[in-house]
């Protein structure tokens, strides 16, 4: 059974500061990574998605992916109120070799709050 | 970029009746078309795979016989709630994977649609 790991929170974090939002997922075969934020009632939005060891950076997004450890992060810089959401973890296979026909597994998510 | 249009967005109907969800990708061809269930506070979760021409593939504890999956052509997909019942009140999400002259526009997902079954 595919298992991803969020802390559901609420983190909150003041305005302007970073927000840090960590997972882990069980399945070693892994090969595709992806951020959501999603807010109440809402479909989920595509923030960051990361496929190699390392960091990888969109505007105030780094996304940090650990394979030997089985870790993803995403770091928001300078967070904003508008940032307050759900953000969904999601794991998938190879997307360009036939792992791309599996759907994602996705964490129950970690709640975000920016105070401002 | 890619967008998945997702109808009815909310629907309410008795129990005991059938109801019916539409994805059509726009713009793209969807050759992979996923659903997922979300209650409340929990995760996205998958419930089946189709690919476009065959029977779709479903998760463990998915009754086949109650969520019919159609996806006849590379832009729709439909998921028909058959029976329904209280609990299958939930929120329901496609998500297409597929291209469009040479980019892949890896997962994109429908706005949902909130099944209240009364």
């Amino acid at each position: 059974q595919k298992e991803v790991e969020q802390n559901s929170g609420p983190l909150s974090v003041p305005e302007g500061a970073i927000a840090s939002l960590n997972c882990t997922y069980s399945d070693r075969v892994s090969q595709s990574f992806f951020w959501y934020r999603q807010y109440s009632g809402k479909s989920p939005e595509l923030i960051m998605s990361i496929y190699s060891n390392g960091d990888k950076e969109d505007g105030r997004f780094t996304a940090q992916l650990n394979k030997a450890s089985q870790y993803v992060s995403l770091l928001i810089r300078d967070s904003q109120p508008s940032d307050s959401a759900t953000y969904l973890c999601a794991v998938g296979g190879n997307m360009y070799s036939g792992g791309g026909a599996d759907g994602l597994t996705f964490g129950k998510g970690t709640h975000l709050i920016i105070q401002p | 970029g890619a967008v998945v249009s997702q109808h009815p967005s909310r629907v309410i109907c008795k129990s005991g009746t059938s109801v019916k969800i539409e994805c059509r990708s726009l713009d793209f061809q969807a050759t992979t078309m996923f659903w997922y269930r979300q209650f409340p506070k929990q995760s996205l979760m998958l419930m089946a795979t189709s690919n476009e021409g065959s029977k779709a593939t479903y998760e463990q504890g998915v009754e086949k016989d109650k969520f019919l999956i159609n996806h006849a052509s590379l832009t729709l997909s439909t998921l028909t709630v058959t029976s329904a019942h209280p609990e299958d009140s939930s929120f329901y999400i496609c998500s297409a994977r597929g291209s469009s002259h040479g980019t892949d526009y890896g997962y994109t997902f429908g706005s949902g649609t909130r099944l209240t079954v009364v």
